[in-house]
């Protein structure tokens, strides 16, 4: 089966500081994979489409600056929360469609849970 | 754009069945999914539909009408564990990867 593995799980941090996220398909590729961020008993909302060998696209709303994505290899996508502020506190979830679970299927990292200071 | 509405919450008695709902309003349908997602866990995949109909996959069964904008979750024989949220998404657009979620349901088994 599609195995997406995130990393870390968990993460604190002092207010203004960057984070990174890392997001690896573990055993197929993936061109495309998608960051998503929720908040608590809320939805998946999408945040962007990160792209391998290309710029990423963001949803309406998401400054690009303040969430730098960087998808390097097949394999890897990585989202950085740069100078987080407490209200960057969120569950990010990133995703990649492919592998075993079939063409149609996301499927999802086990997310990061961040928590500015 | 999305419009995908689902019930808050639901509360159901173990063993018994419920039927989570899911409307949606969308341009260039392109498929519907539902996904299980428990507490500060990733959400898992559960059913896919793209044609009018059921899909049945044990428990867990699935339909869409697409004429109407509607889907629903079917899940039989409950079981404590099946307390979680379940998340109705929408694909759109030829070629399109990415999933717009509704909010979520919220699903309670109760004894």
């Amino acid at each position: 089966g599609a195995v997406v593995s995130q990393h870390p799980s968990r993460v604190i941090c002092k207010s203004g500081t960057s984070v990174k996220i890392e997001c690896r398909s573990l055993d197929f590729q993936a061109t495309t994979m998608f960051w998503y961020r929720q908040f608590p008993k809320k939805s998946l909302m999408l945040m962007a489409t990160s792209n391998e060998g290309s710029k990423a696209t963001y949803e309406q709303g998401v400054e690009k600056d303040k969430f730098l994505i960087n998808h390097a290899s097949l394999t890897l996508s990585t989202l950085t929360v740069t100078s987080a502020h407490p209200e960057d506190s969120s569950f990010y979830i990133c995703s990649a469609r492919g592998g075993g679970a079939g063409a149609n299927v996301l499927t999802f990292g086990a997310g990061s849970r961040l928590t500015v200071l | 754009g999305q419009n995908i509405d689902q019930p808050t919450e639901m509360t159901a008695t173990e063993g018994a069945i419920v039927q989570i709902n899911c409307t949606y309003q969308t341009s260039g349908f392109n498929g519907l999914f539902w996904y299980q997602q428990h507490a500060g866990e990733a959400p898992t995949f559960l059913s896919y539909n793209v044609l009018d109909g059921l899909e049945e996959k044990g428990r867990f069964s699935s339909f869409l009408s697409r004429s109407k904008g509607y889907s629903y979750l079917l899940l039989k024989e409950l079981q404590m564990k099946d307390s979680a949220s379940y998340l109705c998404a929408v694909r759109e657009g030829t070629g399109a990867n990415n999933l717009f979620f509704g909010t979520g349901t919220r699903l309670t088994v109760i004894p």
